[in-house]
This record gives C-alpha cells, sequence and structure tokens, in this order.
C-alpha cells in the first residue's frame, strides 16, 4: 500500500515570495491533516479536511496560509507571502474515519521550508 | 483542551542499556495516547498506542509504554536499546470525540553510542 506522498521534498524561497505544498493522501482515506514542525518542537495541526470539507483550521494563519482539497483526495497548501518564521517542515497526514478517534493517523515525508 | 510535556529533550544512552523517555499530559478530558517515532529524514511512524484495555502497550520492535492516568502520564520504555533505535520520538494525544485534534509533545532525541 502506498504512504502518503508530498512534494517537494525541500524548498527554498526567499521572504514575502509565495511557495505551495502538494500532498496525496493513502487511497481510501477520508480525512486529510497538516501539520507545521518548527525545528525543535512538535508538530502543530493547522488545518484538517473531511473528504473536501474543512473541519479545523483554527490553528491557519488565515492572512497568509491557505489549503484547499478540491475533489476530496490531493491537497495545496499555499503560503502567500512568507515570512522568516514560516521556516518549518510541513507535514501531510491521511486517516480513513475523522467519526473515529481511534483512527490512525500516517504521516508523509514531509516539505523542509528554509525562509531567507 | 489538551497539552503534553515530554520531560526530557535530549537522553543519550549506551548501546543494549535500558531507556525510558517520560511524558506527562494535561486535559479536561479523557484521551487515547499515542508514542510516535520520527527516523532522520523521514516522516512521523506510529509507534504505538493506547485506546482502552490493558495499560501497558507494547510496539513490534520491543518498546513498551504504560498509562497512568492517577499521574497522567505515558512514559515509554525499552529494556535493551539499538543503535537502529536513534530517532526522536513524540508523545501524543487525542481526545476520544471523533474530531478532537492530535496534539504532540516537543519530542525526545533518543541517540545511542556504541
Amino acid at each position: 500500500e502506498a504512504g502518503v506522498a508530498q512534494s517537494p521534498r525541500y524548498k527554498i524561497i526567499e521572504k514575502r515570495q509565495s511557495v505551495a505544498f502538494w500532498c496525496n493522501p493513502i487511497s481510501g482515506h477520508a480525512t486529510l491533516y497538516w501539520y507545521q514542525q518548527i525545528l525543535g518542537q512538535g508538530p502543530k495541526l493547522l488545518i484538517q479536511f473531511q473528504n473536501n470539507g474543512v473541519v479545523d483550521d483554527s490553528q491557519l494563519p488565515k492572512d497568509r496560509f491557505s489549503a484547499e482539497r478540491l475533489k476530496g483526495v490531493d491537497s495545496t497548501l499555499k503560503i502567500q507571502p512568507a515570512k522568516l518564521e514560516d521556516s518549518a517542515v510541513y507535514l501531510c497526514a491521511s486517516s480513513l474515519d475523522l467519526r473515529g478517534a481511534r483512527d490512525t493517523q500516517y504521516f508523509g515525508p514531509g516539505t523542509r521550508l528554509t525562509v531567507l | 483542551a489538551q497539552s503534553v510535556t515530554q520531560l526530557d529533550s535530549q537522553v543519550p544512552v549506551f548501546e543494549e542499556a535500558p531507556v525510558e523517555l517520560r511524558c506527562n499530559y494535561s486535559s479536561s478530558v479523557s484521551v487515547y495516547l499515542f508514542w510516535y517515532v520520527q527516523y532522520p529524514n523521514q516522516g512521523l511512524q506510529l509507534l504505538l498506542k493506547y485506546l482502552s484495555g490493558s495499560t501497558l502497550v507494547e510496539s513490534i520492535n520491543g518498546f513498551e509504554a504504560e498509562f497512568n492516568k492517577s499521574q497522567t502520564s505515558f512514559h515509554l520504555r525499552k529494556p535493551s536499546v539499538h543503535i537502529s533505535d536513534t530517532a526522536e520520538y513524540f508523545c501524543a494525544v487525542r481526545g476520544l470525540q471523533g474530531a478532537q485534534k492530535l496534539v504532540f509533545g516537543q519530542g525526545t532525541r533518543l541517540t545511542i553510542n556504541p
């Protein structure tokens, strides 16, 4: 079974530029998550989708971050414009069914973003 | 709301020695508990989880964790570590209701010395 795919793996941009990350979850997984992992910290949830609807985006900085999951499968996360403090690893995860808290989240390898 | 505290940011041990990675949590509701492992340049992988039943849970590679409700802890242990266990370990909690998000601790970097 293929895992969660993310691209690119690494990205270096200058501040005020825009960047986009892509995630393809495990086939059949209804729930998709984007996390931000700053160096030395644990992952922090940015946004959670159930199919193509947003369940929780309370920690997403909406003035610069946006995310979509138009067809309930792939997802993109965008930052526009980027700030130095956005340097982090962006992790995508998916799970089978949000309605069960027992659901296991499977993580992709992440995209390491460096903002100069 | 939940929070997780991992008491040690780094733990160096010698190969074949025992290790304990400490995790304490705070929550106003009952929670599920998880340990994830992150090997260098890889994503997080689920190591083990406590959902209900026996408070002692085990992983396939020799780790175990015990849920202690009175002390709100979920410490991870292994009696004899290997070089391949070098990684960062994250403790996480999630509320019992389905929409509750996964909340992670800061992580503990386990370094195994030969």
